[in-house]
C-alpha cells in the first residue's frame, strides 16, 4: 500500500522558519519526481514545488521562490520542504504528492499556521 | 508562468444533468491538463489525465476534452456522490499551476 506521511507542521510566528518532511512507502520513491502542494483554508490548491527523482532539477511557484527549498533523501525515502521568512499568507495545509498519469498519490496533509 | 482560468467557480445542477467545467490556459499547454476532484476534508483525487484519459477506477460518466489552451471536464449524468470541488491542473512546464476550482452542488 502506498503511503505518504507528512510531518513538521505547526503554529509559527511571521518571519520564522519550519521544515516539513514526507516519508514515502509502497513505491520506488527514488524513481519519481515529487511535489509539494498547499491549500489555504477554504481556498483552492496551489502547486508550490517540484523536485526531480535525482534532485537534478527543482522548480518553484513565484509565491515561494527564494524562501522555500525542496529537497529529498532517497536513502530515507523522504521529501523535505524548508520554509523560511514565513508569512501569514503561507498558512495552509501542505500536501506532498507523487503526481503521475497512472500512479498518483497524495499524503493526508500537514497544517502550517503562521500567526503572531 | 502559465495562468489557468477556470469557470464557473460555482455550479448547481440536478441529478442526471450533463455538467461542464472549463479551463483556459494563458498559453499553449498541448495536452498536459489534468482534472482533480476534491471532496470535503479529503486530499484531491485524479479523474482525468492528459486532457482525455480516464484514471483508474473513475466512472465513465467523467470525460475530458480540449487541446492547446481550452479544456473541458464533462460529467454526462450527475450523481449525488459527485458533489465536490473540481480543479484543473497544467503540467506542461516546470512551473505548474492549478485552476481556481469549481464547487459543484446538487440542486
Amino acid at each position: 500500500e502506498v503511503q505518504l506521511v507528512e510531518s513538521g507542521g505547526g503554529l509559527v510566528k511571521p518571519g520564522s522558519s519550519l521544515k516539513l518532511s514526507c516519508v514515502a512507502s509502497g513505491f520506488t520513491f527514488s524513481s519519481y519526481g515529487m511535489h509539494w502542494i498547499r491549500q489555504a483554508p477554504k481556498k483552492g490548491l496551489e502547486w508550490i514545488a517540484l523536485i526531480y527523482y535525482d534532485s537534478s532539477n527543482k522548480y518553484y511557484a513565484d509565491s515561494v521562490k527564494g524562501r522555500f527549498t525542496i529537497s529529498r533523501d532517497n536513502s530515507k525515502n523522504t521529501l523535505y520542504l524548508e520554509m523560511n521568512s514565513l508569512r501569514s499568507e503561507d498558512t495552509a495545509m501542505y500536501y506532498c504528492a507523487k503526481l503521475g498519469t497512472v500512479a498518483n498519490y497524495w499524503g493526508q496533509g500537514v497544517m502550517v499556521t503562521v500567526s503572531s | 508562468d502559465i495562468q489557468m482560468t477556470q469557470s464557473p467557480s460555482f455550479l448547481s445542477a440536478s441529478v442526471g444533468d450533463r455538467v461542464t467545467i472549463n479551463c483556459k490556459a494563458s498559453q499553449n499547454i498541448n495536452k498536459y491538463l489534468d482534472w482533480y476532484q476534491q471532496k470535503l476534508g479529503e486530499a484531491p483525487k485524479l479523474l482525468i489525465y492528459n486532457t482525455n484519459s480516464l484514471h483508474t477506477a473513475i466512472p465513465s460518466r467523467f470525460s475530458g476534452s480540449g487541446s492547446g489552451t481550452d479544456f473541458t471536464l464533462t460529467i454526462s449524468s450527475l450523481q449525488p456522490e459527485d458533489v465536490a470541488t473540481y480543479f484543473c491542473f497544467q503540467h506542461n512546464s516546470g512551473s505548474l499551476t492549478f485552476g481556481s476550482g469549481t464547487k459543484l452542488e446538487i440542486k
